[in-house]
Parts: structure tokens; C-alpha cells; sequence
């Protein structure tokens, strides 16, 4: 089945640096990489997604990047804030395929002002 | 937010009683599912539904249940608990059938002694 990892599980950046955290997948028929943003104590929550027919998106201050050749897919935050600090989840789904959306393990992410 | 409301919040119970936990949404959305987290695990899913009375399992289903008898309510039984289902469950919710999560609720943090 599916396995996704994730890097790494905590980064600590400086407030206005960059953070990029990146997940592989094992399943080359994946098809479509959702984020999520976890805050201390409450819920996750979808901030980004690509398929696979698209190699970038962007959304104001985070970009997702995907390699299908490597199986690799990066989340990027520019201009780094202390309200970004929360755990991020990477996961891998295929559309269409009756398969199921796995989570990677996580990446907690320090934003220090 | 979505309308989506997990209840009990907060449970602490015994190896082997009965647990049943409800996820109730105002969304009409025809895809619920239950997912628990652990830490170093990140989200794995336990069971889903595609509609009344329609369900399927996850990636770690043994020991739960689950019913939908209603468009807006999705139950979570375990049958006899143990300690390894010490966990946070959360209820998500999504308006498309491609299996991934849009929306979540608050969780539901159950702890068996």
C-alpha cells in the first residue's frame, strides 16, 4: 500500500526566514497532495493542495512543488510568522481509485519572533 | 468553520466498556469519516462513509465500528476498549467522493485506563 514520509519532524526558523518541508510517496498512481495546518489543541485543517497534472501552486506566502519522477512533494512558507508555528501534515491520495488518503507522520514547525 | 460537532470532547473510560463516540455535521455533505491520532503517526483513517447506511473500512478498523443512519450523523463504536485505542479521534467531513478529509472537527480525546 501507500506509505508517506515526511522531513523533517521539527523546524525551528527564524521569524521572515523560509521553512520547506518535504514528503515522499511509494505509490507512483498517486495522484493528489493535500496540506494540512494542525494549531496547538485544535483541528486540522486543508491549507493547500496539488494534483498531479500540476508541477507548482501558490497561495500568498505557501507554495506546494511536486516531482512525480522522484515521487517527492515539498510545502514552502516564505516570510515566515510566529502564527505559522503549528504541526503540518503532508498526504497522498488517488483520485478516482477507491484509495484511501494517507497522512504523513507530521512536521512541527517553530517560528521564533 | 464547518458545522461539525464531535461529542463527547473528553472521555476517560476502562478496559473493556463499550465507547461510542458522534460526530454530527450541518453541512449535508455525503462523506464522513473517522480518523484517530497518535503521535509520530500523524492521521490514519478507521472507518468512512459514502452515504445512509454506507460504510467501508480504514486503514486500522480492527476493533471499531461504525453506523450512519442519518445524512448528518456519523458514530464511532468501540466495541470493548483497550488501552491501545488510547487516542485522539477526529471526524472529518468532505463534499466530494475522492477521499480526502476538507473539514474537521475538534476531536475528541479518549483515554482508556
Amino acid at each position: 500500500g501507500e506509505n508517506v514520509e515526511q522531513h523533517p519532524s521539527t523546524l525551528s526558523v527564524q521569524e521572515g526566514d523560509s521553512a520547506v518541508i518535504k514528503c515522499t510517496y511509494s505509490d507512483s498512481a498517486s495522484n493528489y497532495f493535500p496540506w494540512y495546518k494542525q494549531e496547538l489543541g485544535k483541528r486540522p485543517q486543508l491549507i493547500i493542495d496539488i494534483r498531479s497534472n500540476v508541477g507548482e501552486k501558490k497561495d500568498q506566502r505557501i507554495a506546494v512543488t511536486l516531482n512525480k519522477t522522484a515521487k517527492h512533494f515539498s510545502l514552502h512558507i516564505t516570510e515566515t510568522q510566529p502564527e505559522d508555528s503549528a504541526v503540518y501534515f503532508c498526504a497522498a491520495n488517488r483520485i478516482g481509485g477507491g484509495f484511501k488518503t494517507i497522512f504523513g507522520a507530521g512536521t512541527r514547525l517553530f517560528v521564533k519572533a | 468553520d464547518a458545522g461539525i460537532t464531535q461529542s463527547p470532547r473528553h472521555k476517560v473510560t476502562e478496559t473493556g466498556t463499550p465507547v461510542t463516540l458522534r460526530c454530527h455535521q450541518t453541512e449535508n455533505h455525503r462523506y464522513m469519516y473517522w480518523y484517530r491520532q497518535d503521535p509520530g503517526h500523524g492521521l490514519r483513517l478507521i472507518h468512512y462513509s459514502y452515504g445512509v447506511k454506507d460504510t467501508d473500512k480504514g486503514e486500522v478498523s480492527d476493533g471499531y465500528s461504525v453506523s450512519r443512519s442519518k445524512t448528518e450523523d456519523f458514530l464511532l463504536t468501540l466495541e470493548s476498549a483497550t488501552s491501545s485505542q488510547t487516542s485522539v479521534y477526529f471526524c472529518a467531513i468532505s463534499e466530494s467522493g475522492e477521499h480526502q478529509p476538507q473539514h474537521f472537527g475538534d476531536g475528541t480525546r479518549l483515554s482508556i485506563l
